[in-house]
């Protein structure tokens, strides 16, 4: 069966540090990878997405970025935090649900706190 | 573009009431329709679905019926427990990309 994982589950980063947050699929191959963010009590802000090695398509711009080395590996990186920065950060992979369909599933998400 | 809307919250009901939460999507083509639950702290989690027309998604007594005639995929359950309260998004398949509703929060009181 397949599996997300994200690390870390926490953290608290000053304002200006650099990020990096990774998340790793199990189980699959090629899968689509995708970075979201939410801020508390709001919806989903889809950030980046991926449908292969290298191949990152940004949907918001802003002061991070992502990239992905390995198949099934996707990092979330900035240079320097903004206090904005804070809030849920989420990855998801896609996976090909019957007839086409393409049903999103997530990872435990990573807290991020800028101070 | 696609885009998916649904019902305001927060919305709070005692236990084993009746709940519907409104979803009404925007599309061109025949997207794939879901609905994710969202448990405080965590990540979501896929709670049903339909691929077209008619089809009706259910799981843990909840369910949804895609509606193409008035573009809908209301979320409901018969008897609400506690343990339902958390945050649910409806949302609908695009290319490469699901789009997602804002959410809506639902507290069941016991």
């Amino acid at each position: 069966s397949q599996t997300i994982h994200q690390w870390p589950a926490t953290l608290v980063q000053p304002v200006g540090s650099p990020l990096s947050l990774e998340c790793t699929v199990e189980g699959t191959s090629n899968p689509n990878l995708y970075w979201y963010r939410q801020a508390a009590g709001r919806g989903l802000q889809l950030l980046f997405y991926s449908v292969g090695i290298g191949q990152i398509s940004s949907e918001v711009p802003q002061n991070l970025s992502a990239s992905r080395p390995q198949d099934r590996q996707f990092i979330l990186s900035s240079k320097k935090l903004l206090l904005s920065d804070s809030g849920f950060y989420l990855c998801a992979w896609t996976q090909l649900a019957g007839a086409g369909t393409k049903a999103q599933y997530f990872g435990p998400g990573t807290r991020l706190t800028v101070l | 573009g696609d885009s998916v809307t649904q019902m305001e919250g927060p919305v709070t009901l005692s236990e084993e009431a009746f709940l519907t939460i409104n979803c009404t999507y925007t599309a061109t083509g025949y997207p794939s329709l879901f609905w994710y639950v969202q448990y405080p702290g965590e990540g979501l989690q896929l709670l049903l679905k339909a691929t077209k027309a008619d089809d009706k998604g259910s799981n843990k007594g909840f369910e949804a019926t895609y509606r193409k005639e008035t573009t809908s995929f209301h979320l409901e359950k018969g008897s609400v427990q506690v343990s339902d309260s958390a945050v649910y998004f409806c949302a609908l398949s695009g290319d490469d990309k699901i789009i997602f509703g804002k959410g809506t929060r639902l507290h069941i009181l016991p």
